[in-house]
């Protein structure tokens, strides 16, 4: 079975701390992604990454930034966290670069006060 | 722009009552549509992936159906166990891999 492990499933966080959140997967997938989740606005995609090195802007990336350093891991990097960043995270891969279902990781609940 | 709507936004339902969610989409071209299950507090998992209209997958008590302009899932004789939150993405064959995620279909089945 494919697993996508998130770091930490909650954290809390000051207003203008750094906040790293880790994501690894354990099935050669190609394409690694970062959403986050808030109710009624759905799943909204932050950054995703196609290769190692290679990330692309997704709907929402304002305040956030990624890196791919191994193929397995992609990180979530918020510069100087501010309250409106008080949401659920999920990490997610796919096999192929251009098609195929994600994988999402349990989710990472962060609080920012 | 690609569009994902889900209806209706919640619904609850006896043990045993059939019912149908909707996704309706908007895209350029239709690579895949995606159906994925929410339990509170987890990460989505994977249900069924549908490429062309008229294509149809069942799994247990779901069954995916797939129109030019819309999808549904069905839930055939639901359990409490179905009590989840359904979602619905596509992927655009111009996406390069990305998916536009609907809001879901909260789904509360009672005994």
């Amino acid at each position: 079975d494919v697993k996508v492990t998130q770091s930490s499933r909650y954290l809390v966080k000051r207003t203008g701390e750094k906040v790293f959140l880790e994501c690894v997967q354990d099935m050669d997938h190609e394409n690694m992604f970062w959403y986050r989740q808030d109710p009624g606005l759905g799943l909204r995609l932050i950054y995703f990454s196609y290769d190692v090195k290679m990330k692309e802007k997704g709907d929402i990336p304002e305040g956030y930034s990624v890196s791919r350093e191994k193929k397995e891991r992609f990180s979530l990097i918020l510069e100087s966290a501010s309250t409106n960043q008080t949401s659920m995270y999920l990490c997610a891969s796919s096999l192929f670069r251009t098609t195929g279902e994600l994988f999402f990781g349990e989710g990472s609940r962060l609080t920012v006060l | 722009e690609d569009q994902v709507t889900q209806s209706p936004e919640a619904l609850r339902l006896q043990e045993g009552e059939s019912s149908s969610l909707n996704c309706s989409y908007t895209v350029s071209g239709l690579r895949g549509l995606f159906w994925y299950r929410q339990d509170p507090g987890k990460g989505p998992e994977f249900l069924f992936t549908l490429y062309s209209a008229g294509e149809e997958k069942e799994k247990e008590r779901l069954k995916a159906t797939l129109t030019k302009k819309e999808s549904f899932l069905h839930i055939t004789a639901p359990k409490p166990e179905d009590s989840a939150t359904y979602l619905c993405a596509v992927q655009a064959t111009d996406s390069w891999g990305k998916f536009q995620f609907g809001a879901g279909t909260q789904v509360v089945v009672t005994p």
